[in-house]
Protein backbone atom coordinates (compact mmCIF):
# COMPACT_ATOMS: atom_id res chain seq x y z
CA UNK A 1 0.00 0.00 0.00
CA UNK A 2 1.04 3.71 0.45
CA UNK A 3 2.85 4.97 2.60
CA UNK A 4 3.87 9.36 2.68
CA UNK A 5 6.13 10.87 4.96
CA UNK A 6 5.90 14.64 5.67
CA UNK A 7 8.68 17.28 7.98
CA UNK A 8 6.53 18.75 10.80
CA UNK A 9 7.39 22.47 10.66
CA UNK A 10 7.66 25.34 9.18
CA UNK A 11 7.87 28.98 9.51
CA UNK A 12 7.55 31.72 6.81
CA UNK A 13 7.30 35.51 7.42
CA UNK A 14 4.35 36.97 5.97
CA UNK A 15 4.97 37.98 1.93
CA UNK A 16 7.51 35.27 1.25
CA UNK A 17 6.64 32.46 -0.28
CA UNK A 18 6.09 28.58 1.69
CA UNK A 19 7.01 25.53 0.27
CA UNK A 20 5.79 21.84 1.77
CA UNK A 21 6.93 18.71 0.83
CA UNK A 22 5.79 15.02 0.89
CA UNK A 23 6.95 11.70 -0.36
CA UNK A 24 5.42 8.51 -1.14
CA UNK A 25 6.43 5.06 -1.57
CA UNK A 26 4.34 3.83 -3.98
CA UNK A 27 5.22 4.48 -7.27
CA UNK A 28 1.71 3.18 -9.11
CA UNK A 29 0.28 6.60 -7.08
CA UNK A 30 -2.29 7.80 -9.64
CA UNK A 31 -4.11 10.69 -7.36
CA UNK A 32 -2.21 12.99 -4.86
CA UNK A 33 -3.71 15.45 -2.76
CA UNK A 34 -2.74 18.33 -0.66
CA UNK A 35 -5.03 19.62 2.20
CA UNK A 36 -5.14 22.03 4.64
CA UNK A 37 -6.77 21.80 8.27
CA UNK A 38 -7.30 24.51 10.49
CA UNK A 39 -7.55 24.12 14.72
CA UNK A 40 -11.20 22.07 15.34
CA UNK A 41 -11.75 21.87 11.70
CA UNK A 42 -12.32 19.37 9.25
CA UNK A 43 -9.86 18.91 6.42
CA UNK A 44 -9.98 21.44 3.09
CA UNK A 45 -8.95 20.02 -0.01
CA UNK A 46 -6.73 22.89 -1.76
CA UNK A 47 -5.42 21.03 -5.05
CA UNK A 48 -5.36 17.86 -6.34
CA UNK A 49 -2.91 16.74 -9.22
CA UNK A 50 -2.82 13.40 -11.43
CA UNK A 51 0.34 10.62 -12.10
CA UNK A 52 0.40 12.23 -15.39
CA UNK A 53 0.83 15.92 -14.40
CA UNK A 54 4.68 17.40 -13.46
CA UNK A 55 3.05 20.80 -12.15
CA UNK A 56 -0.47 22.60 -11.80
CA UNK A 57 -1.05 26.00 -10.84
CA UNK A 58 -4.05 27.50 -9.21
CA UNK A 59 -3.80 31.21 -8.13
CA UNK A 60 -1.50 31.20 -5.07
CA UNK A 61 -0.62 27.36 -4.99
CA UNK A 62 1.51 25.58 -7.48
CA UNK A 63 1.45 21.79 -7.00
CA UNK A 64 5.01 20.06 -8.14
CA UNK A 65 5.51 15.89 -8.51
CA UNK A 66 9.02 14.59 -9.63
CA UNK A 67 7.55 10.96 -10.47
CA UNK A 68 11.14 9.55 -10.44
CA UNK A 69 11.57 10.42 -6.72
CA UNK A 70 8.22 10.21 -5.86
CA UNK A 71 8.72 13.48 -4.31
CA UNK A 72 5.33 15.98 -4.28
CA UNK A 73 5.30 19.47 -2.73
CA UNK A 74 2.96 22.45 -2.83
CA UNK A 75 4.37 26.02 -2.88
CA UNK A 76 1.95 28.80 -1.57
CA UNK A 77 3.14 31.98 -3.46
CA UNK A 78 2.84 35.58 -0.75
CA UNK A 79 1.99 33.64 2.08
CA UNK A 80 -0.21 35.06 4.34
CA UNK A 81 -1.43 34.78 8.55
CA UNK A 82 -4.85 33.06 6.91
CA UNK A 83 -2.34 30.06 5.49
CA UNK A 84 -1.06 29.34 9.07
CA UNK A 85 -3.03 25.77 9.18
CA UNK A 86 -1.69 21.97 9.33
CA UNK A 87 -1.03 20.45 6.11
CA UNK A 88 -1.45 17.57 5.24
CA UNK A 89 -0.71 15.47 1.71
CA UNK A 90 -2.41 12.58 0.64
CA UNK A 91 -2.61 10.16 -2.15
CA UNK A 92 -4.29 6.59 -3.29
CA UNK A 93 -3.45 4.18 -6.61
CA UNK A 94 -6.33 4.07 -7.82
CA UNK A 95 -10.18 4.85 -8.51
CA UNK A 96 -11.28 2.18 -5.55
CA UNK A 97 -8.07 2.28 -3.74
CA UNK A 98 -7.61 3.71 -0.04
CA UNK A 99 -6.62 7.48 0.66
CA UNK A 100 -3.57 7.52 3.02
CA UNK A 101 -2.37 10.50 4.56
CA UNK A 102 1.02 11.73 5.93
CA UNK A 103 1.93 13.01 8.98
CA UNK A 104 1.12 16.46 8.04
CA UNK A 105 3.09 19.83 8.78
CA UNK A 106 2.40 22.94 10.70
CA UNK A 107 2.86 26.11 8.62
CA UNK A 108 3.09 29.53 11.48
CA UNK A 109 2.84 32.28 9.29
CA UNK A 110 4.76 35.18 11.00
CA UNK A 111 3.72 39.18 10.58
CA UNK B 1 -17.22 21.41 -4.64
CA UNK B 2 -18.86 18.56 -3.25
CA UNK B 3 -20.29 19.80 0.32
CA UNK B 4 -19.99 16.91 3.11
CA UNK B 5 -21.86 18.18 6.94
CA UNK B 6 -20.51 16.31 10.07
CA UNK B 7 -22.98 16.76 12.79
CA UNK B 8 -22.61 17.38 15.85
CA UNK B 9 -19.31 19.40 15.80
CA UNK B 10 -18.56 18.87 19.47
CA UNK B 11 -19.93 16.55 22.13
CA UNK B 12 -19.16 15.82 25.34
CA UNK B 13 -20.80 12.09 26.80
CA UNK B 14 -20.32 10.17 30.02
CA UNK B 15 -18.32 6.89 30.15
CA UNK B 16 -20.50 3.92 28.99
CA UNK B 17 -23.20 5.87 26.72
CA UNK B 18 -23.33 5.90 23.06
CA UNK B 19 -22.41 8.87 21.03
CA UNK B 20 -24.20 8.98 16.95
CA UNK B 21 -21.94 10.75 14.77
CA UNK B 22 -23.98 12.00 11.21
CA UNK B 23 -22.17 12.43 8.03
CA UNK B 24 -24.27 13.77 5.00
CA UNK B 25 -23.77 14.58 1.59
CA UNK B 26 -25.42 17.59 0.71
CA UNK B 27 -24.88 18.00 -3.07
CA UNK B 28 -24.45 14.51 -4.41
CA UNK B 29 -25.45 10.90 -3.78
CA UNK B 30 -22.28 9.04 -1.92
CA UNK B 31 -22.72 5.39 -2.20
CA UNK B 32 -19.03 5.03 -0.30
CA UNK B 33 -18.71 7.35 3.07
CA UNK B 34 -15.27 6.81 4.98
CA UNK B 35 -14.69 7.46 8.84
CA UNK B 36 -11.51 8.36 10.10
CA UNK B 37 -9.94 9.25 13.48
CA UNK B 38 -7.11 11.43 13.95
CA UNK B 39 -5.70 12.15 17.56
CA UNK B 40 -3.96 15.37 18.68
CA UNK B 41 -1.21 16.29 16.54
CA UNK B 42 -1.22 13.33 14.30
CA UNK B 43 -2.44 12.47 10.64
CA UNK B 44 -5.73 10.82 9.99
CA UNK B 45 -6.30 7.12 11.06
CA UNK B 46 -9.00 5.51 8.70
CA UNK B 47 -11.31 3.47 10.68
CA UNK B 48 -13.85 2.36 8.14
CA UNK B 49 -15.84 2.36 4.75
CA UNK B 50 -19.25 2.73 4.87
CA UNK B 51 -21.11 1.18 1.84
CA UNK B 52 -24.89 2.29 1.58
CA UNK B 53 -27.17 -0.51 1.59
CA UNK B 54 -24.00 -3.26 3.22
CA UNK B 55 -22.04 -3.85 5.83
CA UNK B 56 -18.91 -1.76 6.72
CA UNK B 57 -15.58 -2.84 5.84
CA UNK B 58 -13.45 -1.77 8.92
CA UNK B 59 -9.48 -1.44 8.89
CA UNK B 60 -7.27 -3.73 11.51
CA UNK B 61 -7.46 -3.43 15.01
CA UNK B 62 -10.79 -1.38 14.18
CA UNK B 63 -13.83 -3.27 16.92
CA UNK B 64 -17.15 -3.26 15.15
CA UNK B 65 -18.83 -3.47 17.78
CA UNK B 66 -17.82 0.02 19.63
CA UNK B 67 -17.96 1.82 16.60
CA UNK B 68 -20.96 1.01 14.69
CA UNK B 69 -21.29 2.26 11.03
CA UNK B 70 -24.85 2.73 9.25
CA UNK B 71 -25.43 3.88 5.88
CA UNK B 72 -28.57 3.55 5.34
CA UNK B 73 -28.92 6.12 2.30
CA UNK B 74 -27.31 7.66 -0.24
CA UNK B 75 -26.64 10.74 1.46
CA UNK B 76 -26.05 9.62 5.42
CA UNK B 77 -23.96 7.58 7.12
CA UNK B 78 -23.84 7.09 10.84
CA UNK B 79 -21.07 6.31 13.05
CA UNK B 80 -22.29 5.20 16.81
CA UNK B 81 -19.68 4.87 19.32
CA UNK B 82 -21.07 2.44 21.75
CA UNK B 83 -20.38 2.08 25.95
CA UNK B 84 -17.68 5.56 25.27
CA UNK B 85 -14.71 5.56 27.35
CA UNK B 86 -12.49 8.16 27.73
CA UNK B 87 -9.78 6.92 25.90
CA UNK B 88 -12.38 6.87 22.62
CA UNK B 89 -12.28 10.89 22.74
CA UNK B 90 -11.03 12.09 19.78
CA UNK B 91 -11.60 13.70 16.60
CA UNK B 92 -13.64 12.03 14.34
CA UNK B 93 -14.01 12.76 10.63
CA UNK B 94 -16.01 11.75 7.83
CA UNK B 95 -15.65 12.09 3.82
CA UNK B 96 -17.61 10.56 0.92
CA UNK B 97 -17.28 9.38 -2.66
CA UNK B 98 -19.99 10.13 -5.63
CA UNK B 99 -21.81 7.59 -6.77
CA UNK B 100 -21.31 9.31 -10.30
CA UNK B 101 -17.57 8.16 -10.03
CA UNK B 102 -16.00 11.88 -9.74
CA UNK B 103 -12.71 10.72 -8.02
CA UNK B 104 -11.75 13.92 -6.32
CA UNK B 105 -15.19 14.59 -4.61
CA UNK B 106 -14.08 11.35 -2.02
CA UNK B 107 -11.69 13.77 -0.98
CA UNK B 108 -14.04 16.01 0.48
CA UNK B 109 -14.24 16.34 4.41
CA UNK B 110 -17.12 16.70 6.84
CA UNK B 111 -15.55 19.53 9.45
CA UNK B 112 -15.56 17.01 12.19
CA UNK B 113 -16.56 15.94 15.58
CA UNK B 114 -14.91 16.67 19.24
CA UNK B 115 -16.01 13.87 21.07
CA UNK B 116 -15.12 14.28 24.65
CA UNK B 117 -15.85 10.96 27.04
CA UNK B 118 -15.69 12.05 30.59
Amino acid sequence: GEDVEQSLFLSVREGDSSVINCTYTDSSSTYLYWYKQEPGAGLQLLTYIFSNMDMKQDQRLTVLLNKKDKHLSLRIADTQTGDSAIYFCAGRTGANSKLTFGKGITLSVRP
Amino acid sequence: GAVVSQHPSRVICKSGTSVKIECRSLDFQATTMFWYRQFPKQSLMLMATSNEGSKATYEQGVEKDKFLINHASLTLSTLTVTSAHPEDSSFYICSARDRSGQLHTEAFFGQGTRLTVV
